[in-house]
This record gives C-alpha cells, sequence and structure tokens, in this order.
C-alpha cells in the first residue's frame, strides 16, 4: 500500500524558514518524480514543486520560486520543502504527491494527507 | 503560466441526476488533463487523466471529454459519496509548471 507521511508543519513567524519533509513507503521511491502541493484554508489546490526522480529536474511555482528548495533522499524514502523567507500567503496546507512517472510532468496518483504550514506573527 | 478556469463554481444536484463540470485552458493542453475529487477533511484523489481515462478504480459514472481548451467530467448518476469538490489540472507546460482549476464544488440540491 503507498503511503505518503507529511511531517514538519507548524506555527512560523513570517520571514522564517521550514523545512518539511515526507516520508514515502509501498513502492519504489526511486522510480518516481514527486511533488508539492498545497492548499489554503478553504481555497483551492496549486501546484508548488515538483523533482525528478534522480533531483536532476526540479520545477517551481512562480509564487515560491527563489524562496522554496525542494530535495529529496532516495536512500531514506524522502521528499523535502525547504521553505525560506515565508509569507502570510505561504499559509496552507502542504501535500506530498506522487506522480506517475519518473519525470515532474504529469498529474498524481497519490497523495498524503497534508502538514499545516502557518505563517503569522 | 496556462490559466485553468473551471465552470460553475458550484453545482447543485439531486442525487440520481447527471452533473457536467467545465474546465477551460488559456492555451491548449491537448489531452494533457486530469481530474481529482475532494472530499471535505480528505486528500484529492484522482478520477481522470488523459483527459478521458479513468483512473484505477474509478467507477464507469465519471467520464471525461475534451481536448485543447475545453474539457468537461460528467458524473452520470450522481451518487451521495459524490458530493465533492473537482479540480481540473493540466500537466503540458513543463517547465513551466503544473496547474490547477479553481474547482467546482458539487452540493445537494
Amino acid at each position: 500500500e503507498v503511503q505518503l507521511v507529511e511531517s514538519g508543519g507548524g506555527l512560523v513567524q513570517p520571514g522564517r524558514s521550514l523545512r518539511l519533509s515526507c516520508a514515502a513507503s509501498g513502492f519504489t521511491f526511486d522510480d518516481y518524480a514527486m511533488h508539492w502541493v498545497r492548499q489554503a484554508p478553504g481555497k483551492g489546490l496549486e501546484w508548488v514543486s515538483g523533482i525528478s526522480w534522480n533531483s536532476g529536474s526540479t520545477g517551481y511555482a512562480d509564487s515560491v520560486k527563489g524562496r522554496f528548495t525542494i530535495s529529496r533522499d532516495n536512500a531514506k524514502n524522502s521528499l523535502y520543502l525547504q521553505m525560506n523567507s515565508l509569507r502570510a500567503e505561504d499559509t496552507a496546507l502542504y501535500y506530498c504527491a506522487k506522480d506517475v512517472t519518473s519525470f515532474p510532468e504529469y498529474y498524481f496518483d497519490y497523495w498524503g494527507q497534508g502538514t499545516l504550514v502557518t505563517v503569522s506573527s | 503560466e496556462i490559466v485553468m478556469t473551471q465552470s460553475p463554481a458550484t453545482l447543485s444536484v439531486s442525487p440520481g441526476e447527471r452533473a457536467t463540470l467545465s474546465c477551460r485552458a488559456s492555451q491548449s493542453v491537448s489531452s494533457n488533463l486530469a481530474w481529482y475529487q475532494q472530499k471535505p477533511g480528505q486528500a484529492p484523489r484522482l478520477l481522470i487523466y488523459g483527459a478521458s481515462i479513468r483512473a484505477t478504480g474509478i467507477p464507469a459514472r465519471f467520464s471525461g471529454s475534451g481536448s485543447g481548451t475545453e474539457f468537461t467530467l460528467t458524473i452520470s448518476i450522481l451518487q451521495s459519496e459524490d458530493f465533492a469538490v473537482y479540480y481540473c489540472q493540466q500537466y503540458n507546460n513543463w517547465p513551466r509548471g503544473l496547474t490547477f482549476g479553481g474547482g467546482t464544488k458539487v452540493e445537494i440540491k
């Protein structure tokens, strides 16, 4: 059974940093690209970032480019999102999602339950 | 960036009736479109990919159609468990990113 478990969310002040993690199991992690997708309270889905199976290709939404960095550790079956210079508008539930191929160019067949990030002073 | 626009924002339908949801892309995405269902407090679930291919385990009452810039998700006979928010997502624009529509809430009439 595929499982994606996010962690690392919490309350953080504007301008500070936070690192999210996603622990994957139930599939061959290094065969697939992975993504972060967020959902602000009461709002729709927003793709944040994606990374290929070997970290050779990454992409970011314009809203986070230059502030967020996606990475993965295939030896640990883990995905990460380093979030710097956080803003109030980054407040959201952050989902980890599995791509259907090795490259972060497609759609998502499995999702975690999310970790909540609240940016507030 | 490709902008995805879903309509209507809310659709009120009675159980047993048909629901038709629309998704429009600001430029052609070919057939590179997926649909997701999200229920309150849950993660999204993949319904359709390739504009018309049902994902594993998705009932036949869900169908997708369209290509280019105009897409439709049809739920032929609404069941109680189908009341949820539905999102479309394009995947034709890498490396310029993946984008979702704003969602359509299907509610009980």
